[in-house]
């Protein structure tokens, strides 16, 4: 089945050290997103990619990077220099293809905890 | 610029009763618009879209119409279950467009 794997889907990480969260898509898709979702709150935008190897920042990229090497795959860094890092994140995909359906496909998320 | 509101939740209905959550949205051009639902420590998922005026989107019992005079795209329901319980929003995109703009958010509670 196709479909956008996130993992892990719980991460602990310690004060001052980067982790990366993985999100893998088998859709075909172009383009591809990273959300952050606070408790109770709507989705922020973090990076966005339109195609690999180019990606750009959203509304709130700030201690966060990305690559997009392959097609399939849009890995986040969460690194020290990110102030609140604990929420929940959540991978999307979409065609990005003009006139073509251009709703998002999500991951399941992971839910990032700094202790 | 782009943007869409939502009404405030937490919305909290007895199961069989009438839903609506009011979405209007704010956009230079033609947007597609979109329902997602998002159950408890889940992704989101598509629940319904519309692409043009006075399109009717519709699944599993929820409905909405793309209204461009008013701007809006509210969801109903005509009988909640407790199965509904989740937070839905409201969303929109343009042809073409990569990014979609979401709503905040309206949380459902559905009582037995």
């Amino acid at each position: 089945d196709g479909g956008i794997t996130q993992s892990p889907k719980y991460l602990f990480r310690k004060e001052g050290q980067n982790v990366t969260l993985s999100c893998e898509q088998n859709l075909n898709h172009d383009a591809m997103y990273w959300y952050r979702q606070d408790p109770g709150q709507g989705l922020r935008l973090i990076y966005y990619s339109q195609i690999v190897n180019d990606f750009q920042k959203g509304d709130i990229a700030e201690g966060y990077s990305v690559s997009r090497e392959k097609k399939e795959s849009f890995p986040l860094t969460v690194t020290s220099a990110q102030k609140n890092p604990t929420a929940f994140y959540l991978c999307a995909s979409s065609t990005g293809q003009l006139f073509q359906n251009t709703e998002a496909f999500f991951g399941q998320g992971t839910r990032l905890t700094v202790v | 610029g782009d943007s869409v509101t939502q009404m405030e939740g937490p919305v909290t209905l007895s199961e069989e009763a009438f839903l609506t959550i009011n979405c209007t949205y704010t956009a230079t051009g033609y947007p597609s618009l979109f329902w997602y639902v998002q159950y408890p420590g889940e992704g989101l998922q598509l629940l319904l879209k519309a692409t043009k005026a006075d399109d009717k989107g519709s699944n599993k019992g929820f409905e909405a119409t793309y209204r461009k005079e008013t701007t809006s795209f509210h969801l109903e329901k005509g009988s909640v279950q407790v199965s509904d319980s989740a937070v839905y929003f409201c969303a929109l995109i343009f042809t073409g467009g990569f990014k979609t703009i979401f709503g905040a958010g309206t949380r459902l509670f559905v009582k037995a």
